[in-house]
């Protein structure tokens, strides 16, 4: 079946250091590509999304770009705030049309 | 205007009782899941409702779990007989419909078998 597998954690990094989250995926199809955040005691919210193969989805300073040949979806930023930290995931939505997600990355940010 | 909510947002119970957990999608959203989120895990699909169609089920783990969803409103996810490996905060979702379209997400209603 499908199945997203994203880096673990946690990952602690200095403000403005660059920041990777990797993501990979099996699916079968074409499926879209999504990250989702929630940040401490929030709810989950979407990042940003991608549902074809080249496509970059972008918001907040994130970028992802949907690699159909690495079956990938890494998540990027140049420059990390404090506020940055949160827990990240990434999923995907196949032929099922439900979300399957990885199993999150914490991410903190020291000032 | 109003996001998902979802009800008790904490429930503590006793193995072997059930429980019955509310979600009240946004108006309008034809689609409405259901996830569970145990400690230090990923969100695992439990079912899902789109329109009148008939569910999809293939996520819940046992014939304990059950959900009913009145038309396009309010949806109930049961647990019957609760165990211990229950205890999980339990996420429900609505989108405008299935597929690509964002999912939003409610609160969540954490769930401790004691």
């Amino acid at each position: 079946g499908d199945s997203v597998t994203q880096m673990e954690g946690p990952v602690t990094l200095s403000e403005e250091a660059f920041l990777t989250i990797n993501c990979t995926y099996t699916a079968t199809g074409y499926p879209s590509l999504f990250w989702y955040v929630q940040y401490p005691g929030e709810g989950l919210q979407l990042l940003l999304k991608a549902t074809k193969a080249d496509d970059k989805g972008s918001n907040k300073g994130f970028e992802a770009t949907y690699r159909k040949e690495t079956t990938s979806f890494h998540l990027e930023k140049g420059s990390v705030q404090v506020s940055d930290s949160a827990v990240y995931f990434c999923a995907l939505s196949g032929r099922a049309q439900k979300l399957v997600f990885g199993q999150g990355t914490r991410l903190t940010i020291n000032p | 205007g109003a996001g998902v909510s979802q009800s008790p947002s904490n429930k503590v119970t006793e193995k072997g009782k059930d429980v019955e957990l509310r979600c009240d999608p946004i108006s309008g959203h034809t689609a409405l899941y259901w996830y569970r989120q145990r400690l230090g895990q990923g969100l695992e699909f439990l079912i899902y409702f789109q329109g009148n169609s008939a569910p999809d089920k293939s996520g819940l783990p046992s014939d304990r779990f059950s959900a009913e969803r009145t038309g396009e409103s309010v949806s109930t996810l049961t647990i019957q007989r609760t165990q211990q490996e229950d205890s999980a905060v339990y996420l429900c979702a609505s989108s405008l419909a299935k597929g690509a379209y964002e999912q939003y997400f409610g609160p969540g209603t954490r769930l401790t078998v004691t």
